[in-house]
């Protein structure tokens, strides 16, 4: 049974580029999350998705966005790269009445 | 503003003793509690919850926690630990009136266990 899984494993991208980070859900699960997880810090939730829609946002201003595809894989984009998106962004995957199964993680480098 | 504390960011202890990581949230209404681990290079996992029922609650590797809700405090404990049990700890809260899932996450505690 495939868990959650995220692409690329690592990433750095200059200051002002843009990124996107993959994720496919466990198997069965409609719903992905997104988290940024800063060194230190615990996640923070940046949205989720469900039905292809943005069903929910954290406080992260409008260079994040999202898209969820009709086989529920997920991707979060950044625009306008700054070097506190540095960090590790994790995927969670749900489906009603189940936990949140975490991914690997994509982690992310600004320079 | 919600949110979750963690009292301590890095515990060290030697094999075989007590462990007790500290967590309170700020709300007022019902929550679901939860406290994950992160092993060394892997998943964030599920270690117990609390939804209702017994304050006391049993989860995976001998963890179990305690929910006092008129502390507003969900505390880990294990009474004898292991190095396997070194990671990180992360107390996270779900708001019953979000049934969306959004999960708010302590800082984390980094626990390491010393032969």
């Amino acid at each position: 049974d495939a868990g959650v899984t995220q692409s690329p494993t690592h990433l750095i991208k200059t200051r002002g580029q843009q990124v996107t980070l993959r994720c496919s859900p466990k198997s069965g699960h409609d719903t992905v999350s997104w988290y940024q997880q800063a060194l230190g810090q615990g996640p923070q939730f940046i949205f989720q998705y469900y039905e292809e829609e943005e069903r929910q946002r954290g406080n992260f201003p409008d260079r994040f966005s999202g898209h969820q595809f009709p086989n529920y894989s997920s991707e979060l984009n950044v625009n306008a790269l700054l070097l506190g998106d540095s960090a590790l962004y994790l995927c969670a995957s749900t489906a009603w009445g189940d936990e949140q199964y975490f991914g690997p993680g994509t982690r992310l480098t600004v320079t | 503003a919600q949110s979750v504390s963690q009292h301590n960011h890095h515990v060290i202890l030697s094999e075989a003793a007590s462990l007790e990581l500290g967590c309170n949230y700020s709300y007022g209404g019902t929550v679901n509690l939860f406290w994950y681990v992160q092993y060394p290079g892997q998943h964030l996992q599920l270690l117990l919850k609390y939804f209702s029922g017994d304050p006391l609650v049993k989860g995976i590797k001998g963890f179990e926690a305690e929910f006092i809700k008129s502390k507003f405090s969900f505390n880990l404990r294990k009474p004898s630990v292991q190095w396997s049990d070194t990671a990180e700890y992360f107390c996270a809260v779900l708001l019953t009136t979000d049934s969306w899932g959004k999960l708010q996450f302590g800082a984390g505690t980094q626990v390491v266990v010393t032969p």
